[in-house]
């Protein structure tokens, strides 16, 4: 059973060139994450939707583009590669579980590598 | 700022205990978590803290939250080679957006 899954695993590109990272999840999750983590494993949100909404937008480049077409996906689509993208990005998903508590859950990663 | 501290290493024998610490930077922050990953895969939650709680166990796992001081850890009984891997503490914000601010990783090597 995937929970957060995320395609590609991983992704060689050239600089210049525009790439999509798609991610699915199927937990019935309201609100979805993207986050890079980069090759000193600091993990950094960049932004979040609920409900197909835009709610955090951290200070990433406007060559970063979410897109959720529906509360269980959330797509990454980059342009203009640059080397400084190299990074592994990771979906995740949350929402507030029968305890009360909130609780996220992580795609297994897409490492991008621009050269 | 909005930076969560954790030490970078740990290094622990097999069957040893091991206590991960970190400080959290908001204190209306109502839940902290733990996670885990291990080399090329996600992070796997491991654990979470309610702000109104002192520790919670869970089997190996013991979270101790000291809300004064910002001071949040994880100690793991019997540390096994399994364990090895990053851990990172988190905390989710009360306010604004909401969002998950992730500390900066401790590397935990367990030796045979």
């Amino acid at each position: 059973d995937t929970a957060v899954s995320q395609t590609p695993k991983y992704l060689v590109t050239q600089m210049g060139n525009d790439k999509s990272i798609k991610c699915e999840q199927n937990l019935g999750h309201d609100t979805m994450y993207w986050y890079k983590q980069d090759s000193k494993k600091f993990l950094k949100i960049m932004f979040s939707y609920n409900n197909k909404e835009l709610i955090i937008n951290e200070t990433v480049p406007n060559r970063f583009s979410p897109k959720s077409p529906d509360k269980a996906h959330l797509n990454l689509h980059i342009n203009s590669l640059e080397l400084g993208d190299s990074a592994v990005y990771f979906c995740a998903s949350s929402h507030q579980g029968t305890s009360g508590y909130y609780e996220q859950y992580f795609g297994p990663g897409t490492r991008l590598t621009v050269t | 700022g909005e930076d969560v501290e954790q030490s970078l290493f740990l290094s622990v024998r097999e069957g040893d205990s091991s206590v991960i610490n970190c400080t959290y930077t908001d204190s209306s922050s109502t839940y902290l978590y733990w996670y885990k990953q291990e080399p090329g895969a996600g992070l796997q939650l491991l654990t979470y803290i309610f702000s109104n709680m002192d520790m919670k166990q869970d089997q190996r796992l013991t979270v101790l939250l000291n809300k004064k001081d910002k001071h949040l850890s994880l100690r793991i009984a019997d540390t096994q080679t399994g364990d090895s891997a990053i851990y990172f503490c988190a905390e989710r914000r009360s306010s604004g957006t909401y969002k998950y601010i992730f500390g900066t990783g401790t590397r935990l090597k367990v030796l045979a």
